[in-house]
């Protein structure tokens, strides 16, 4: 079973709306959390990274919320713009060096 | 500064044939990860090296091997191709003692027929 869950699996917005992305995870222990956007046939990208004492961070138009206790996390996008379109990756990092644990990601696709 | 590359770009193989991608890290990463990404999938982890060495890997057969050289640039190579192999390989450095951010490469896109 994958340690980290994302939903919605995909989603439709116009553009200017904005939308909240969602991670669930049981990686534990836990280190930090990460989102990455991946633009089609492009690598990923880091928005932003969430450590066990932070609640929020803040990245432009991209807000993301931890919450260690119940082990969610959300990516809220505000006035979505059409280069928003990618697969947002929620990544988790235990104490296992180098096997994070990857989410199977949103994909996100926003029309004028 | 540049960033993670990788070669070649595309690379169409036939099944039983072998396939071998390139990757040269950041700059002062130690570490080079391996992923694989079938089409509509996930990230799934391959391969870690760091220092020339392998660290870690993931839940792929033996016919998925790679290496490090002395640069800390790396090689995957996958023997015996099959169609399910068709993906596009990712590959990320980092710095060893903070790894928490992947910088990855463009990807190689693997075809095999």
């Amino acid at each position: 079973k994958n340690q980290v869950e994302q939903s919605p699996q995909s989603l439709i917005i116009l553009e200017g709306k904005n939308c909240t992305l969602q991670c669930n995870y049981t990686v534990s222990p836990f280190s930090n959390l990460r989102w990455y956007k991946q633009d089609t046939g492009r690598g990923p990208v880091s928005l932003t990274i969430m450590t066990f004492s932070e609640n929020t961070k803040s990245n432009g138009r991209y807000t993301a919320t931890l919450d260690a206790d119940t082990k969610q996390s959300s990516l809220h996008i505000t006035a979505s713009q059409l280069s928003d379109s990618a697969s947002y990756i929620c990544v988790v990092r235990g104490d296992s060096w180098g096997k994070l644990q990857f989410g199977a990601g949103t994909q996100v696709v926003v029309t004028p | 500064e540049a960033g993670v590359t990788q070669s070649p770009t595309h690379l169409i193989k036939t099944r039983g044939q072998q396939a071998t991608l390139r990757c040269s890290p950041i700059s002062g990463h130690t570490s080079v990860y391996w992923y694989q990404q079938a089409l509509g999938l996930g990230l799934q982890f391959l391969l870690w090296y760091d220092e020339g060495e392998e660290r870690n890997r993931g839940n792929f057969p033996p016919r998925f091997s790679g290496r490090q050289f002395p640069n800390y640039s790396s090689e995957l190579n996958v023997n015996a191709l099959e169609l399910e192999d068709s993906a596009l390989y990712l590959c990320a450095s980092s710095f060893y003692v903070e790894p928490g951010e992947l910088f990855f490469g463009e990807g190689s896109r693997l075809t095999v027929l």
